[in-house]
């Protein structure tokens, strides 16, 4: 199976910051990764997919890149209702996720 | 407007078994493969089983095979995940999500299952 590998797992910043998650596979998956946020009690939300393709209604300063095993997610303007957990995930069956990184108040 | 909603969880004992819904509703069902993902307590998120729109097709994670079956009703809308043989380690909010080129578009709101004597 393909093992997913985030960094960091947890994030401190402050609203306004420029904030970068990045995952790693650990084999190539072309651009079949999806980023999700998640806040607590709540069900994942897909924010990207293709590795950098933005799901309607997400905000344009959410932002993806990356092919192949290496890929980021980016928030260009931390906002108050980002703070949550995100998480990546390839989708070639068996779909992985990376183990979330927690993006809290500094 | 898409929705699944999970039903069925509960406590259960350690050898039992539950069996899970989830209720699809606004778009044509038979049209989408179907998954589910389980969060344990405090955990991150785990992939569970598929199942192909016709249901012709399924696949399970490691740690359920053998234990957990997926089925569908495309007449009724409905997804199953019987779990058997259940353990502590299958505690989670187990959620149903819609599979489509984008990966899991949409998400049911999950069903917490205890496992625990």
């Amino acid at each position: 199976d393909i093992q997913m590998t985030q960094s960091p797992s947890t994030l401190s910043a402050s609203v306004g910051d420029r904030v970068t998650v990045t995952c790693r596979a650990s084999q190539s998956i072309s651009s079949w990764l999806a980023w999700y946020q998640q806040k607590p009690g709540k069900a994942p939300n897909l924010l990207i997919y293709k590795a950098s393709s933005l799901e309607s209604g997400v905000p344009s300063r959410f932002s993806g890149s990356g092919s192949g095993t290496e890929f980021t997610l980016t928030i260009s303007s931390l906002q108050p209702d980002d703070f949550a957990t995100y998480y990546c995930q390839q989708y070639n069956r068996p779909w992985t996720f990376g183990q979330g990184t927690k993006v809290e108040i500094k | 407007e898409v929705q699944l909603v999970e039903s069925g969880g509960g406590l259960e004992q350690p050898g039992g078994s539950l069996r899970l819904s989830c209720a699809a509703s606004g778009f044509t069902f038979s049209n989408y493969e179907i998954n589910w993902v389980r969060q344990a307590p405090g955990e991150g998120l785990e992939w569970v089983a598929y199942i192909s729109s016709s249901g012709s097709t399924t696949d399970y994670a490691d740690s359920v095979k053998g234990r957990f079956t997926i089925s569908r009703d495309n007449a009724k809308n409905l997804v199953y995940l019987q779990m058997n043989s259940l353990r502590a380690e299958d505690t989670a909010v187990y959620y149903c999500a819609r599979e489509s080129l984008k990966g899991f578009e949409y998400w049911g709101q999950g069903t917490l299952v205890t496992v625990s004597s």
